[in-house]
């Protein structure tokens, strides 16, 4: 079974500070793996994804996050936080070959960044 | 490019009020397509899912119910609301094609119940 975990329901960072926002994940094969973005009243927006090649993947608004199989986690990280980065981040999981047509969100963590 | 939306982007009903929701995608065919319930701000709960017109998979048993009479529409219904089915109601849509693996969500319609 799919399932993936967000295990800080808060993460607070200075601006200007780097920020990582944790994710593991478990699956029986070779995973799809995402970061979106919520802010408040508004739907989910796509950040980023890993689906195979290089560890490390670059997204939206200079974001990035790197994959590790070892570690089963795939970890959101900016080396600059700004104000504007403060919302609602959730991490996704889909195994393409046994999970079927869902994929599986983490519960979110709420990022402040303070000025 | 495609798009997706949903309407209306708030609803306040009476309590045993019946409800529609729409969800629509532009510039793509046959796509999966879903509908998620997100409480206080925080986790998604998947509801239903349809992977073509007439096909929908339910999550959990409640008191929703959705239908897709074409191909890129995609609603939610109830016969008669609870309380507890206030939330924020996220459709999202996902390609079929090869290489399409992201899910797009809609902006969201607001249901509060009273």
């Amino acid at each position: 079974a799919q399932s993936v975990a967000q295990p800080e329901d808060q993460v607070n960072v200075a601006e200007g500070n780097p920020l990582t926002v944790k994710c593991t994940y478990s699956v029986s094969g070779n995973p799809y793996l995402f970061w979106y973005v919520q802010y408040p009243n508004r739907g989910l927006q796509f950040l980023l994804k890993y689906i195979t090649g290089d560890n490390l993947v670059k997204g939206s608004y200079g974001f990035e996050a790197e994959f590790n199989k070892s570690q089963t986690s795939f970890h959101l990280k900016k080396p600059s936080a700004l104000v504007s980065d403060s919302a609602l981040y959730f991490c996704a999981v889909r195994d393409p070959y046994t999970g079927g047509f869902k994929t599986i969100f983490g519960a979110g963590t709420r990022l402040f960044v303070k000025a | 490019s495609q798009t997706i939306h949903q309407w209306p982007a708030t609803l306040v009903q009476p309590v045993g009020s019946p409800l529609s929701l729409e969800c629509t995608v532009e510039g793509t065919s046959n796509p999966n397509l879903y509908w998620y319930r997100q409480a206080a701000g925080r986790g998604l709960q998947l509801l239903f899912y349809s992977v073509g017109i007439g096909q929908i998979s339910s999550e959990v048993p409640q008191n929703l119910s959705a239908s897709r009479p074409q191909d890129r529409q995609f609603i939610l219904s109830s016969k008669k609301l609870l309380l507890s089915d206030s939330g924020f109601y996220l459709c999202a849509w996902r390609s079929t094609g090869q290489g399409q693996e992201t899910q797009y969500f809609g902006p969201g319609t607001r249901l509060l119940v009273l």
